[in-house]
């Protein structure tokens, strides 16, 4: 099946760094993947779409300078959280269609701690 | 937006019951989907349905596309204790994905 292989799995980083967080599609090809930012006990919250050879779309209060994306190849997404801040500190997920009318397939998740 | 309402929020259930929870949405969708999601983890493909009026079982698992194309259900017989975790319904459109809330699930030994 499908599988969407997501780095690191958790990360820890000072104030005003950037990190970046990686998305791959191991099994398939993925023109869009999304990118979702988990709060504690609460839903998923869509970030942002990854278009492969365009520039993603972002949903409506999400800081795109921020929050930049970049969708190399046909099984790279790339999240990058930069200058980062504690209220950044979260659980971020991507996530995949497997092809044309396909389920998504996500990751395991990256957990954030900005300290 | 679009926007889904899942129900229960939370349940609680001792090991050996059936349990049925439900996403209902004002709008309509092509492919209703269910995940489980553990703790640390990403969420996982339990059932995708892609036909109004579809019934679907995965193992203990059963959900129904509901015929007007705004509602889903999933069931769960014989809970275990592994069943334990967040369950998420999603409606697709298309590249569009909305998800609902989740239902958080506890089962008690």
């Amino acid at each position: 099946g499908a599988v969407v292989s997501q780095h690191p799995s958790w990360v820890i980083c000072k104030s005003g760094t950037s990190v970046k967080i990686e998305c791959r599609s191991l099994d398939f090809q993925a023109t869009t993947m999304f990118w979702y930012r988990q709060f504690p006990k609460q839903s998923l919250m869509l970030m942002a779409t990854s278009n492969e050879g365009s520039k993603a779309t972002y949903e409506q209060g999400v800081e795109k300078d921020k929050f930049l994306i970049n969708h190399a190849s046909l099984t790279l997404s790339t999240l990058t959280v930069t200058s980062a801040h504690p209220e950044d500190s979260s659980f971020y997920i991507c996530s995949a269609p497997g092809g044309l009318n396909s389920p998504l397939h996500f990751g395991n998740g990256t957990r954030l701690t900005v300290t | 937006g679009q926007q889904l309402n899942q129900s229960p929020q939370s349940m609680f259930i001792q090991e050996g019951e059936d349990v049925s929870m439900n996403c209902t949405s004002s709008s309509i969708f092509n492919t209703w989907l269910w995940y489980k999601q553990d703790p640390g983890e990403g969420p996982v493909l339990l059932i995708a349905l892609y036909k109004a009026g579809e019934l679907t079982s995965n193992g203990r698992l059963t959900a129904q596309f509901g015929i007007t194309r705004k509602d889903s259900f999933l069931n769960i017989s014989a809970s275990i204790p592994s069943d334990v975790g967040i369950y998420f319904c999603a409606g697709a459109l298309g590249q569009n994905f909305v998800f609902g809330p989740g239902t958080r699930l506890s089962v008690l030994p």
